[in-house]
């Protein structure tokens, strides 16, 4: 099956930086999402985005099928945007495999 | 106006005893999911279910049913508790449609087995 593997594994940003996570799966996929696990455990979804590019405000993600990768860009960071980050991929079947997860501190 | 629903929030049970967490959702999702987070945070698909019939089933102690008694509800049971079931178990939902498997998660069930 799919191998997900998301990197870097921790980080930590003072208020206002960028920064870029990424996610490589081993095999083509047909979905891939990201997710923001807050400090309260809430799944928050912020992008379905099997290929191409979406922004959504200071929040964005590009999916390269054809080099089994994906990132996502957070600018101008907060200390709201701390948690856990997420990728999930799935190869055309209802079965998500789940990265490891970044864990993202933001320090005011 | 929640979309992705879960009873109870809290889960604090003895070993042995059996019991169960519901799931509803009303965004007129067909598939549901159940999912396994474990204490290092690690994410695992346990079962889902597409119009009420099952279509996942991953290596789960057969101690743990689900049952779907409609598209808006999937329910998970667990008999005989033990230990090591001691996670946050999270339902979801999809719609079914082929290309787009956008999921939405409910707020998670925190089981603790002592």
């Amino acid at each position: 099956g799919i191998q997900v593997e998301q990197s870097p594994p921790d980080l930590i940003l003072q208020e206002g930086a960028n920064s870029t996570l990424r996610c490589n799966f081993s095999d083509s996929v047909n979905n891939l999402q990201w997710f923001h696990q807050n400090p309260w455990g809430q799944l928050i979804n912020l992008f379905y985005i099997p290929s191409g590019t979406k922004q959504n405000g200071r929040l964005s993600a590009t999916t390269v099928a054809t080099e089994r990768y994906s990132l996502l860009y957070i600018s101008s960071s907060q200390t709201t945007d701390s948690g856990v980050y997420f990728c999930a991929a799935s190869s055309g079947t209802y079965k998500y495999i789940f990265g490891t997860g970044t864990r993202l501190k933001v320090l005011a | 106006d929640t979309a992705v629903s879960q009873t109870p929030k809290y889960l604090v049970t003895q070993m042995g005893n059996d019991k169960s967490i519901k799931c509803e959702q009303n965004l007129g999702h067909d598939t549901m999911y159940w999912y396994k987070q474990d204490s290092k945070k690690f994410l695992k698909i346990m079962f889902s279910y597409n119009n009420k019939e099952l279509i996942i089933n991953e290596t789960v102690p057969n101690r743990f049913s689900p049952k779907s008694p409609d598209k808006a509800h999937l329910n998970l049971h667990i008999n005989s508790l033990e230990l090591g079931d001691s996670a946050v178990y999270f339902c979801a939902s999809s719609q079914a449609l082929a290309g787009y498997l956008k999921q939405y998660f409910g707020p998670g069930t925190r089981l603790t087995v002592t």
